[in-house]
């Protein structure tokens, strides 16, 4: 059982190049997430989709794309990079516990550096 | 808004020393509260989630407890293999299942 697997684990860009972050689960999750992690920042919001064919923003969504190809991927693209998204990227899936509780399932994350 | 502070930042810890970590938050109607391990390079690992004030789950040598404003991760006798950073999330009712994330507690256990 795979999980949440993200592609790639790390790339380097130059300031204006585009790129998209892959991830795929093999969950059955109805919602998936894209996160990313700085330091003394902690895990922030990006964009998610609670269901195919529905994309929300997230706390920090200026920047980037979303498309949910189907259930099981969940693509993100930015389109001209800054040294402002140097980051690590984390793909979630969650499935709804108890009361609607969202316990997510994370991905091993993509390192990225804009340069 | 919602808001989550973890504390300490950092903490250095001898094998079998006990400790507790703090997570404080501030939430319109809790649906839930979350503890994650994060292994350096790796993502999350789901731990536990609480639901209401006085519960306690445990595993292993943790065991996390809620109250209405804070919530504790207890690690009794660490070992070296449970040095990691830890992090605490919140769910709140009204974000549907939008989760907000505390910074994070480092820690080292030296054997």
């Amino acid at each position: 059982n795979a999980g949440v697997t993200q592609t790639p684990k790390f790339q380097v860009l130059k300031t204006g190049q585009s790129m998209t972050l892959q991830c795929a689960q093999d969950m059955n999750h109805n919602s998936m997430y894209w996160y990313r992690q700085d330091p003394g920042m902690g895990l922030r919001l990006i964009y998610y989709s609670a269901s195919e064919g529905t994309t929300d923003k997230g706390e920090v969504p200026n920047g980037y794309n979303v498309s949910r190809l189907n259930k099981r991927e969940f693509s993100l693209r930015l389109e001209s990079a800054a040294p402002s998204q140097t980051s690590v990227y984390f793909c979630a899936s969650s499935e709804m516990g108890r009361i609607g509780a969202n316990v997510l399932t994370f991905g091993a994350g993509s390192r990225l550096t804009v340069l | 808004e919602d808001q989550v502070t973890q504390s300490p930042e950092a903490l250095r810890l001898q094998e079998g020393e006990s400790s507790s970590l703090n997570c404080s938050y501030t939430v319109s109607g809790l649906r839930g509260l979350f503890w994650y391990r994060q292994d350096p390079g790796k993502g999350p690992e789901f731990l536990f989630t609480l639901y209401s004030a006085g519960e306690e789950k445990e595993k292993e040598r943790l065991k996390a407890t809620l109250t209405k404003k804070e919530s504790f991760l207890h690690i009794t006798a660490p070992k070296p293999e449970d040095s990691a950073t830890y992090l605490c999330a919140v769910q709140a009712a009204t974000s549907g299942s939008r989760l907000t994330f505390g910074e994070g507690t480092q820690l080292t256990v030296n054997p």
